[in-house]
């Protein structure tokens, strides 16, 4: 069965870096594209960004670009988001999900971000 | 920039009820409308995509209909287990591809 599982969360000051995790397992993982999506606590969701199935394009939520980097392992069936200079509006979980013909078809359980002094 | 709106922000219903849940898009946007699920301490869940199919494993009393910029989420007969937060979300541009969701729609037991 398709599994998605986050790691990598944690607490970090403002202004440092962090980079998130996420394996797959039970499903061709390098035919499939797979996003980040972020949940403030308490708040909606936020989609955060997009990777292609071969890695060679990749696409940001205005609020991240430039700051955060979304790649992927496929040799290892592992995506990633490294993320720079983080703010306070950074805390959330953060969710890996897959894409499947443009929808957000199965959802990691997430990992806790916290962006505090 | 596309904006999807929810509406109302809280429905309180009892089992057994019909729910009937709107999104709203500030522009006419594809047929590539979802819905997802979300209970406390949960990941969402993907109920309907592309306005009308039911994800897999997604009971039949859930619906989704809708076009343009008005679509609607019905739930025929609440069950205990559907009190949660409901979201649409949209690809909101083609290239470069860009998507979003709407602001919830929280289900609470009346």
């Amino acid at each position: 069965q398709v599994q998605l599982v986050e790691s990598g969360g944690g607490v970090v000051q403002p202004g440092r870096s962090l980079r998130l995790s996420c394996e797959a397992s039970g499903f061709p993982f390098s035919s499939h594209g797979m996003h980040w999506v972020r949940q403030a606590p308490g708040k909606g969701l936020e989609w955060v960004a997009v990777i292609w199935y071969d890695g060679t394009k990749q696409f940001y939520a205005d609020s991240v670009k430039g700051r955060f980097t979304i790649s992927r392992d496929n040799s290892k069936n592992m995506l990633y988001l490294q993320m720079n200079s983080l703010t306070a509006e950074d805390t959330a979980i953060y969710y890996c999900t897959r894409d499947q013909v443009g929808r957000f078809d199965y959802w990691g359980p997430g990992t806790l971000v916290t962006v505090s002094s | 920039d596309i904006v999807l709106t929810q509406s109302p922000a809280t429905l309180s219903l009892s089992p057994g009820e019909r729910a009937t849940l709107s999104c709203r898009a500030s522009q006419s946007v594809s047929v590539h409308l979802a819905w997802f699920q979300q209970k406390p301490g949960q990941a969402p869940r993907l109920l309907i995509y592309d306005t009308s199919n039911r994800a897999t494993g997604i009971p039949a009393r859930f619906s989704g209909s809708g076009s343009g910029t008005d679509f609607t989420l019905t739930i025929s007969s609440l069950e205990p287990e559907d009190f949660a937060v409901y979201y649409c979300q949209q690809r909101i541009s083609d290239w470069p591809p860009l998507f979003t969701f709407g602001p919830g729609t929280k289900v609470d037991i009346k």
